[in-house]
């Protein structure tokens, strides 16, 4: 079991410009949530999806924030345009169900830097 | 609301017994988890409780009160590598995704 996939490890653009991350699920589990992480405010919860279906985008901080599930084993998340503020490392986790007594398994994450 | 508090740092010695102390206020609580999350790496699972009381795992112990929304974990015989972030995390409001606490950071020392 290859665990969850995220693409790339690391993104380093220029303001203003989109940036797109990846996330591979682990097979047979059918829920996946996308947080961000930063000192200040810690693990944030942006969107989750159960079967490919978005469940809750309320912790998408804004429009210029989206996040697509094509298929049953693949997501994105998207930034356009991006800023400085959104610097951040940003993990997918996967799990078997969409209750909360499922344990998550998460990606290696995405470091993103915005100057 | 949801509210997760948990101590920002703590520091130990090697050998030594750490208790990481976490309340919580959610109105759709399905459990408590705790990851931990080495600097630079991915959070990893540690431990779930669901109903009251003790739930041991080798050298790391879980506790949850849910009438006291409040939850410990206890780490005995210390070691370098357990330095570490540890997480406390409950369910949402829906009881359909986790919120996690802020981490507290354990420091271990020789």
């Amino acid at each position: 079991d290859a665990g969850v996939i995220q693409s790339p490890r690391h993104e380093v653009t220029e303001m203003g410009q989109e940036v797109t991350l990846r996330c591979k699920l682990i097979s047979g589990h059918n829920s996946l949530f996308w947080y961000r992480q930063t000192m200040m405010r810690g693990l944030e919860l942006l969107i989750y999806f159960n079967n490919n279906v978005p469940i809750d985008d309320s912790g998408m901080p804004e429009d210029r924030f989206s996040a697509k599930m094509p298929n049953a084993s693949f997501s994105t998340l998207k930034i356009q345009p991006s800023e400085p503020r959104d610097s951040a490392v940003y993990f997918c986790a996967s799990s078997q169900g969409v209750g909360a007594n499922y344990g998550y398994t998460f990606g290696s994450g995405t470091r993103l830097t915005v100057v | 609301g949801q509210n997760i508090d948990q101590p920002t740092e703590m520091t130990a010695t090697e050998g030594a017994i750490v208790q990481i102390n976490c309340t919580y206020q959610t109105s759709g609580f399905n459990g408590l988890f705790w990851y931990q999350q080495h600097a630079g790496e991915a959070p990893t699972f540690l431990s779930y409780n669901v109903l009251d009381g003790l739930e041991e795992k080798g050298r790391f112990s879980s506790f949850l009160s849910r009438s006291k929304g409040y939850s410990y974990l206890l780490l005995k015989e210390l070691q370098m590598k357990d330095s570490a972030s540890y997480l406390c995390a409950a369910s949402n409001q829906a009881g359909t995704a986790l919120i996690f606490g802020k981490g507290t950071t354990l420091s271990v020392s020789s």
